[in-house]
C-alpha cells in the first residue's frame, strides 16, 4: 500500500514569491492534515480536513496561507507571498477518519522550504 | 489546552544497550491517547507505539515499551537492545477528544537519539 505522497521534496524560493505544496493521502483516508515543522521542533498543525471540509484551520495564517482539498482526496497548501520565517518542513499526514481521536496519523516525507 | 514536554534535547546510547526517553504531558481531558513517533534523518515520521489512557497495562512493541504513569502525567519510551537504525528524532504526542473539534494531536519538541556502534 502506498504511503502519503508529497511533492516537491525540496523548494528554494526568494521572499515575496508564491509557493505551493501538494499532498496525496493514503487511499481511503478521509482525514488530511498539514503541519509545519520548524528546525529542532515538533510539528504544529496548520489545518485539518475531514473529506473536503476544513474543520480546524485556527493555526493557519490566513493572510498568506491557503489550502484546498478538492474532491476530498489530494490537497494543496499555498503560501503567497512567502516570508523568511516560512522556512520550515511542511508535513502532510492522513488518517482513516473512522475513529476520531484514536486514529493513527501517517505522515509523508515532507517538503523542505527555504526562503531566501 | 494540552501540552507535551520533552526536556531532554539529546541522548546517546551504545548499541545493544537500553535507553529511556522521557515525556510529560498535561491535559484536562479524561480520554486521550499518547504516541511516540520516530523521525529518522530522511524525515518520514513513523509511529513507534501508542498508549490508551484508560488502559493500565503498558504498551509494548517488540523492543519498544512505555512506562505510562497517569497520575504523574508521565509517558516514557524504553528502547531495548538499541540498534544503529534507532538513530532518529523521537517525538512524544498527545491526542485527546475536544468537544466539537474531534481530535488534536500535540507534539513535544522531540529528542535526538544517537546510537553509537
Amino acid at each position: 500500500e502506498a504511503g502519503v505522497v508529497q511533492s516537491p521534496r525540496y523548494k528554494i524560493i526568494e521572499k515575496k514569491q508564491p509557493v505551493a505544496f501538494w499532498c496525496n493521502p493514503i487511499s481511503g483516508h478521509n482525514t488530511l492534515y498539514w503541519y509545519r515543522q520548524n528546525l529542532g521542533q515538533g510539528p504544529e498543525l496548520l489545518i485539518r480536513y475531514e473529506n473536503e471540509e476544513a474543520v480546524d484551520d485556527s493555526q493557519l495564517p490566513k493572510d498568506r496561507f491557503s489550502a484546498e482539498r478538492l474532491k476530498g482526496v489530494d490537497s494543496t497548501l499555498k503560501i503567497q507571498p512567502a516570508e523568511l520565517g516560512d522556512s520550515a518542513v511542511y508535513l502532510c499526514a492522513s488518517s482513516s477518519g473512522l475513529v476520531k481521536f484514536t486514529d493513527t496519523q501517517y505522515f509523508g516525507p515532507g517538503t523542505r522550504l527555504t526562503v531566501l | 489546552a494540552q501540552t507535551v514536554t520533552q526536556s531532554q534535547p539529546e541522548m546517546s546510547v551504545q548499541e545493544a544497550e537500553t535507553v529511556t526517553l522521557s515525556c510529560t504531558y498535561d491535559t484536562s481531558e479524561n480520554n486521550y491517547y499518547l504516541f511516540w513517533y520516530k523521525q529518522p534523518p530522511s524525515r518520514q515520521m513513523i509511529l513507534v507505539i501508542r498508549q490508551e489512557a484508560y488502559k493500565q497495562q503498558n504498551a509494548t512493541e517488540n523492543r519498544f515499551s512505555v512506562n505510562f504513569q497517569k497520575a504523574a502525567k508521565s509517558f516514557s519510551l524504553k528502547i531495548s537492545d538499541s540498534q544503529l537504525g534507532d538513530t532518529a528524532m523521537y517525538f512524544c504526542a498527545l491526542s485527546s477528544f475536544f468537544t466539537g473539534a474531534n481530535s488534536k494531536l500535540t507534539f513535544g519538541k522531540g529528542i535526538t537519539l544517537s546510537v553509537r556502534p
